[in-house]
């Protein structure tokens, strides 16, 4: 089954401790992109990569680091996370053509 | 900036009625438009694309864009109250950008 796998669903940390969030497609897209949600504001995009190795920002980036090492796999890292990250994060992958993006189940992250 | 701008709603219709969602776009040279529904707690989950001036008709939805008044449409025929749930419009600004809209919340009431 084609999808895009997100790790861990739910997540409650504290200001600074380091995480990670996971990000795993099966369908051998070139693109990924990360996007939080927040009420009222809705999807904004954090960052985004065109192929392994190539990445870059989007309109939300602060606070927030990626990688792309290999093809299947974009995490998401919070080096020190704060409160005002306390939001509902999505991965999306999608081919060359057409645009139409894949999301992942989400990821609940609230920082205390 | 570029923009995509939705009316937040919510809206309501009654079971079996024409819901009609809009959105509007600030950059005139934006070429590919999507819509997108979301249930509460959910991913978003791809209803249509429209990348040409008109009509896309695919079963009871109909997508509409209109390129001179920037703007793009959702028309959901026969509404159901499983259609009830928040509607995404997203332009995708070329690259590898997608902007999307804060949503429309649609209840369709039995």
């Amino acid at each position: 089954e084609a999808q895009v796998t997100q790790n861990p669903r739910y997540l409650i940390t504290v200001t600074g401790k380091k995480l990670t969030v996971t990000c795993s497609q099966n369908m051998n897209h070139e693109y990924m992109s990360w996007y939080r949600q927040d009420p009222g504001l809705g999807l904004r995009q954090i960052y985004y990569s065109m192929n392994v190795e190539v990445t870059d920002k989007g309109d939300v980036p602060e606070g927030y680091k990626v990688s792309r090492k290999e093809k299947r796999n974009f995490p998401l890292i919070l080096e020190s996370p704060s409160p005002n990250q306390t939001s509902l994060y999505f991965c999306a992958s999608r081919g060359q053509v057409p645009y139409e993006q894949y999301f992942g189940p989400g990821t609940r992250l609230t920082v205390t | 900036q570029k923009e995509v701008e939705q009316n937040s709603g919510p809206l309501s219709v009654p079971e079996g009625a024409i819901a009609s969602l809009n959105c509007t776009y600030s950059d005139r040279g934006s070429q590919s438009f999507f819509w997108y529904r979301q249930y509460s707690g959910k991913s978003p989950e791809l209803i249509m694309s429209i990348y040409s001036n008109g009509d896309k008709e695919d079963g009871r939805f109909t997508a509409q864009l209109n390129k001179a008044s920037q703007y793009v449409s959702l028309l959901i025929r026969d509404s159901q109250p499983s259609d009830s749930a928040t509607y995404l419009c997203a332009d995708h600004t070329g690259g590898f950008k997608t902007i999307f809209g804060a949503g429309t919340r649609l209840f369709v009431k039995a």
